[in-house]
């Protein structure tokens, strides 16, 4: 079945550094999604990238979408100390009545004030 | 706008037992999504509602099942509860079906002992 790998599982980092995770999987997407995870909350939605090669900004962050639709990354600058949780991306197969996200296991990301 | 609620916040259970977990999505969301979230395996698609109908299940036994009612609020039942039933439980709604954001709930955390 499909399979969506997310590295690192961990990463810690200094306030100010950069980070990044990544997301791949076993096949092509129509889409993926990207949710944060505060400790102690729930997921919420972050965003969603649909065509190949996309990239998506928000601020600090940047979404990337693989030219096969096989991979993804998100990417923060300068991390925060408001950064801190678990970052997950999503990937499904397209719409239909087989639709389901497959989520990745997660980046959790700490900051060193 | 009310958020995704879910019902109750926290459940201890003995092997064995049952289960009823409730949901109920944002106002006007047709889609509802059930994912069992344990201890370092990331968000595992359960089920997927909409309008009425189970539209999708993920890898799960069939003693994990549910139904939505008229009103889109949905249910997970879980029979002959396992120790590694123990998790928390997610619900999440989307507008419609297919690839759109999902919102999620604050969950219900299941122990079993």
């Amino acid at each position: 079945g499909q399979q969506v790998m997310q590295i690192p599982q961990y990463q810690h980092v200094q306030e100010g550094e950069d980070f990044t995770t990544y997301c791949n999987s076993s096949t092509t997407l129509s889409n993926i999604q990207w949710y944060k995870q505060r400790p102690g909350g729930h997921p919420v939605f972050l965003i969603q990238l649909v065509k190949s090669g996309e990239v998506k900004k928000q601020k600090r962050l940047t979404f990337q979408f693989g030219e096969a639709k096989k991979n993804s990354s998100l990417h923060i600058t300068a991390t925060q100390t408001t950064d801190v949780g678990t970052y997950f991306c999503a990937g499904s197969l397209g719409g239909g009545s087989n639709y389901k996200l497959t989520f990745g296991k997660g980046t959790l990301l700490t900051v060193n004030p | 706008e009310a958020g995704v609620t879910q019902s109750p916040t926290h459940l201890i259970k003995t092997r064995g037992q049952q289960v009823t977990l409730r949901c109920s999505p944002i106002s006007g969301h047709t889609s509802v999504y059930w994912y069992q979230q344990a201890l370092g395996l990331g968000l595992q698609f359960l089920l997927w509602y909409d309008e009425g109908e189970e539209r999708n299940r993920g890898n799960f036994p069939p003693r994990f099942s549910g139904r939505q009612f008229p009103n889109y609020s949905s249910e997970l039942n879980v029979n002959a509860l396992e120790l590694e039933d123990s998790a928390l439980y997610l619900c999440a709604s989307s507008q419609e079906r297919g690839p759109y954001e999902q919102y999620f709930g604050p969950g219900t955390r299941l122990t079993v002992t």
